[in-house]
């Protein structure tokens, strides 16, 4: 039972232009969501995080976007560059404690 | 400031051994996660500490255990290893309620 999903296992995107990565959750206790990224042979490294009473945060070139109603959150990187080429994980923590359930990731590349 | 450091940083076992991997938090950080990686898959949570006290445990065996010291370093322990065990093993560490921070993780192959 995946309580976090991200459905594409790979997304490639010309420097630039926008990068779009998806997450969908299914358990209401969450209340606060994260963004890694991660490197080859490296551990994941945190990006951004919302909480559940927000819609929206931003950072720099990443934004990320939270619609409750649809259990929905989604990361956009304007521009790419080619240095994001990752994989991006998406995170989420139930209010009951500081666990982590993380989705299954997304490999970024970005191409010059 | 160092962040999380984990050790050793590979590790080859055979199967039926046991494992003990070693993690250091971010100097300040009382909580300590581990985590489990396997290829492909995003990490899976095995267990949580705080204060030295289990917080949390994930869906693992009794095979692995944990503990945490008083200088909130923590043990991670495997025992009757299985190739299945094979993975990367992240350990992460957190202020209270705030985002956690990850070390580089111990790579454990078991053959």
């Amino acid at each position: 039972d995946q309580q976090v999903k991200q459905n594409s296992p790979s997304l490639s995107v010309q420097e630039g232009r926008i990068s779009i990565l998806n997450c969908d959750y299914t358990n209401s206790m969450f209340d606060y969501f994260l963004w890694y990224k991660k490197y080859p042979a490296e551990g994941p490294t945190f990006l951004i995080s919302i909480s559940s009473i927000k819609d929206k945060n931003e950072d720099g070139r990443f934004t990320v976007f939270l619609n409750k109603s649809a259990k929905h959150l989604s990361l956009h990187i304007v521009p790419s560059q080619p240095g994001d080429s990752a994989v991006y994980f998406c995170a989420a923590r139930d209010n009951a404690g500081n666990m982590l359930t993380f989705g299954g990731g997304t490999r970024l590349m970005v191409k010059p | 400031d160092a962040g999380v450091t984990q050790s050793p940083t590979h590790l080859i076992k055979t199967r039926g051994q046991h494992v003990t991997l070693r993690c250091s938090p971010i100097s300040g950080h009382k909580s300590v996660s581990w985590y489990q990686q396997v290829l492909g898959q995003g990490p899976q949570f095995i267990f949580q500490y705080y204060e030295k006290e289990e917080r949390g445990r994930g869906n693992f065996p009794d095979r692995f255990s944990a503990r945490q010291f008083p200088n909130y370093s923590s043990e991670l322990n495997v025992n009757a290893l299985l190739l299945g065990d094979s993975a990367l093993y992240l350990c992460a560490s957190s202020l209270v309620g705030l985002e956690q921070f990850f070390g580089p993780g111990t790579r454990l192959t078991v053959l």
